[in-house]
């Protein structure tokens, strides 16, 4: 089924360890995108990247980095977790710039930073 | 600093009648709206768009407005059927990049 995959589903980290959330997609499209989704503000930019090769910074990318080192994955990496990056993260993708057809989003990393 | 708001939290109609789902901005860069939505445990999903260059879009029993001047779109849905209960957001994007998003709101369509 084409769409894309995020690994783990859910987990619990200890502060200040390091975490790569996965997000693999197989639909060849050329820009990914990093979201997270805290109560009361919706969905936030963190990071995006428009082709393999190229990222950027969304609107709350500190603690956060990505890589684009091919068209189909786009980890996420948090360097030291704090508790304020417990969230829902969403990976997503789209063909252009998403705006005709919208992005298609992975069903989530539910990730708690104790 | 949201540049998109939804002022209601949650919403709650009758099966067979109208849903109103509102979306303020504040950006006038923006060029694109769109509408997503999210069911439990699910990510979002991609339901209606709409360009600057119009006023409203529809799709079957969904319809958005968007009305430049008061920097307002809405989404109506009629009917409401008990499955399009789920958490609305509203989306807008200036090139494409840097789409935002509502806080969401929760419809719920009783039988």
């Amino acid at each position: 089924i084409a769409g894309i995959t995020q690994a783990p589903t859910s987990q619990i980290l200890a502060a200040g360890r390091r975490m790569t959330l996965r997000c693999t997609q197989d639909m060849r499209h050329n820009a990914m995108y990093w979201y997270r989704q805290d109560l009361g503000l919706g969905l936030r930019l963190i990071h995006y990247s428009n082709t393999a090769g190229t990222t950027g910074k969304g609107e709350v990318p500190d603690g956060y980095s990505v890589s684009r080192a091919n068209t189909d994955d786009f980890p996420l990496t948090l360097a030291s977790a704090v508790p304020s990056q417990t969230s829902v993260y969403f990976c997503a993708s789209s063909d252009s710039n998403g705006q005709g057809s919208g992005y298609t989003f992975g069903s989530g990393t539910r990730l708690t930073v104790v | 600093d949201q540049q998109v708001k939804q002022n209601s939290p949650s919403l709650s109609v009758q099966e067979g009648r109208i849903s109103i789902l509102n979306c303020d901005y504040t950006n006038s860069m923006f060029d694109y709206f769109l509408w997503y939505k999210k069911y439990p445990a699910e990510g979002p999903t991609f339901l209606i768009s709409i360009s600057s260059i119009k006023d409203k879009n529809e799709d079957g029993r969904f319809t958005v407005f968007l009305n430049k001047s008061a920097k307002h779109l809405s989404l109506h849905i009629v009917p409401s059927q008990p499955g399009d209960s789920a958490v609305y957001f509203c989306a807008a994007s200036a090139w494409g990049n840097d789409m935002r998003f509502g806080a969401g709101t929760r419809l719920t369509v009783k039988p």
